[in-house]
């Protein structure tokens, strides 16, 4: 079965920084997809970014990309310009054709003034 | 387009009644699944729907909790004879006809306390 974990149950960042959320992940497939959400306090859950494991190029969107090790098997977010409203609860998630999403533990993660 | 609506938001049950939670995906989604939430966790499967179909169920519990996703209509999570345990957050998420890229989309949960 495939699992999704991450280590970091919290995470801090100072305003204006840049902070890594890591994910890793288990799978005997060789195509897949991995997102990583953002679930604010409203508890609205968030596609922040997506990544296809056949594309080696890292996926980015604005300030949020992905450093994505399909060896490893490693998906860690990095946030670039940390803002006060990305303080969050992210979450890694794993997809394979015709499955269902499975998801990580979270990170929640804290920006300070 | 309307995103995955679910009602109620907030759900309140003394134990041994029943909790019907409704998730009415997004316009053109034939997949639903559901998540539960407990406070300071992660979202754990439960079960995924297609229209009529289970395609996968390995996260229900064996007991009192069902799941449907009819032709017409919302898709319905119904818990029987609800405990203290049933209380968490349920989200539901709802994708297109499966591509296996497209990420799923979610409604804005339904909390269900057991009193």
């Amino acid at each position: 079965a495939q699992t999704v974990t991450q280590s970091q149950p919290e995470m801090s960042v100072q305003e204006a920084e840049t902070v890594t959320l890591s994910c890793t992940y288990d799978t005997s497939e060789s195509d897949y997809y991995l997102f990583w959400y953002k679930q604010p306090p409203s508890r609205q859950m968030i596609l922040v970014i997506r990544q296809e494991a056949y594309k080696q190029q890292n996926a980015t969107e604005n300030r949020f990309s992905v450093n994505f090790q399909k060896a490893a098997k490693s998906f860690s977010l990095k946030i670039s310009d940390s803002q006060l409203g990305d303080a969050a609860m992210y979450f890694c998630a794993y997809r394979t054709y015709g499955q269902n999403f499975v998801f990580g533990p979270g990170t929640r993660l804290s920006v300070l003034p | 387009n309307a995103g995955v609506m679910q009602n109620p938001r907030h759900l309140v049950r003394r134990r041994g009644q029943e909790a019907r939670l409704r998730c009415s995906p997004m316009k053109g989604h034939s997949h639903v699944y559901w998540y539960r939430q407990l406070p300071e966790e992660g979202l754990k499967f439960m079960v995924y729907l297609q229209k009529e179909n289970i395609i996968d169920e390995s996260g229900m519990p064996k007991e009192r909790f069902s799941a449907e996703f009819p032709k017409e209509g919302p898709s319905i999570l119904r818990i029987q004879q609800v405990v203290r345990g049933d209380s968490a957050a349920y989200f539901c998420a709802s994708s297109p006809p499966d591509t296996g890229s497209t990420e799923a989309f979610f409604g804005q949960g339904t909390r269900l306390t057991v009193v």
